[in-house]
């Protein structure tokens, strides 16, 4: 199957400072991918969809300027947490759709443990 | 919008049968996937149904009734392993081209006892 790749797989900051994740398609192009956050014990949350080319287009309730969202090519994504704060600490995942017998299936990355101090 | 209900915890007996029903309203459906999600992972994908019926994988099966909304996840000859997060999401037809985004439903929490 199609592997994404999100790095890092945890990090740990002090409140104020800002985080980027990465998240790479490995063996296809995605024009568009998804950044989702899950707190404990609860479901994935969809944030935004990141467009390649374009801006991204958040979900209701996500701050725009809080969470950059940069499609630089048709392989990666980033999502910057700027000014983190401890209620930011979450497990933050991306996805990739991929055309095939699913019908554009997404495929996730292995998910972003960020804790914010 | 979209509105997906599943069971918030399930346990069962190790070689037993389980079923996680998932129940969702949507304006367009375009699809319906189940994954399992062990804590501190992303998910990994389960199955999908698009049509009607019973889609067979293994262990595990999944079920579809578009009329009614509903789907159910079964899983066979349960092991310990098994012990995990089961996440029924229903895709969205309204948007277009690959952006076709995937709600997900809160989860069900399974714990399966020796």
């Amino acid at each position: 199957g199609a592997v994404v790749s999100q790095h890092p797989s945890w990090v740990i900051c002090k409140s104020g400072t800002s985080v980027k994740i990465e998240c790479r398609s490995l063996d296809f192009q995605a024009t568009t991918m998804f950044w989702y956050r899950q707190f404990p014990k609860q479901s994935l949350m969809l944030m935004a969809t990141s467009n390649e080319g374009s801006k991204a287009t958040y979900e209701q309730g996500v701050e725009k300027d809080k969470f950059l969202i940069n499609h630089a090519s048709l392989t990666l994504s980033t999502l910057t947490v700027t000014s983190a704060h401890p209620e930011d600490s979450s497990f933050y995942i991306c996805s990739a759709p991929r055309a095939g017998k699913r019908n554009n299936e997404q495929f996730f990355g292995p998910g972003t443990r960020l804790t914010v101090l | 919008g979209q509105n997906i209900d599943q069971p918030t915890e399930m346990t069962a007996t190790e070689g037993a049968i389980v079923q996680i029903n998932c129940t969702y309203q949507t304006s367009g459906f375009n699809g319906l996937f189940w994954y399992q999600q062990h804590a501190g992972e992303a998910p990994t994908f389960l199955s999908y149904n698009v049509l009607d019926g019973l889609e067979e994988k293994g262990r595990f099966s999944s079920f579809l009734s578009r009329s009614k909304g509903y789907s159910y996840l079964l899983l066979k000859e349960l092991q310990m392993k098994d012990s995990a997060s089961y996440l029924c999401a229903v895709r969205d037809s309204r948007n277009v081209g690959s952006a076709r985004q995937l709600t997900f439903g809160s989860g069900t929490q399974l714990t399966v006892l020796p």
